[in-house]
């Protein structure tokens, strides 16, 4: 049963920290997704990849945000330094080409 | 750039019928999605419309108007555990990327 696999679920820091979070794609799957969930703003694209090159970060303050893909099985997500308002559910989501996207279970991210 | 509008939540019966609105203005269109979030899950893919009509899944269905940009979820016999929020989302012109409506909250009851 391929899935999207994130770690960790759960972080919680101090504002100034950094963090990583990490994705495993479903095998096979050449596009990768970056997605932030608030109650306030929703589900919102932070940044993707497809066949591990970057195609769009707009979505992402990119001062303290930075994503990559060192290999086809995982892409990271860092945050450098964290402020409260990064407290978010990051999700990963990995699809094949324009088919549909599946989603990690998240990353509960809170900064103190 | 996007806008996507649908209602914030919705209530009804078990055993009823539920239909969710999506309305879209979108610089390009290639795709409306549906996914379905329970609480404190991850979305799950339910549908997806690229062409004009409806697509039927079961329980679900979900149908597209592109010359009216307006889609619609339609949940029928609902089940408790069909509550949950649902997610309306439109792929663009280019790649594989999509932006989400807020979500609409369906609490079924007895």
């Amino acid at each position: 049963d391929a899935r999207v696999t994130q770690t960790p679920r759960d972080k919680v820091t101090e504002m100034g920290q950094e963090v990583t979070m990490r994705c495993q794609p479903i095998l096979g799957h050449n596009t990768v997704f970056w997605y932030r969930q608030t109650m306030m703003q929703g589900l919102e694209l932070l940044a993707y990849f497809r066949n591990r090159a970057p195609l769009d970060d707009s979505g992402m303050p990119k001062d303290r945000f930075s994503a990559e893909m060192p290999d086809a099985t995982l892409a990271t997500l860092k945050i450098q330094p964290s402020e409260p308002r990064d407290s978010a559910v990051y999700f990963c989501a990995s699809g094949q080409y324009d088919n549909e996207q599946f989603f990690g279970p998240g990353t509960r991210l809170t900064v103190l | 750039g996007q806008n996507i509008d649908q209602p914030t939540e919705m209530t009804a019966t078990e055993g009823a019928i539920v239909q969710i609105n999506c309305t879209y203005q979108t610089s390009g269109f290639n795709g409306l999605f549906w996914y379905q979030q329970h609480a404190g899950e991850a979305p799950t893919f339910l549908s997806y419309n690229v062409l004009d009509g409806l697509e039927e899944k079961g329980r679900f269905s979900s149908f597209l108007s592109r010359s009216k940009g307006y889609s619609y979820l339609l949940l029928k016999e609902l089940q408790m555990k069909d509550s949950a929020s649902y997610l309306c989302a439109v792929r663009g012109a280019a790649g594989n990327k999509l932006t989400f409506g807020g979500g609409t909250r369906v609490l079924v009851k007895p």
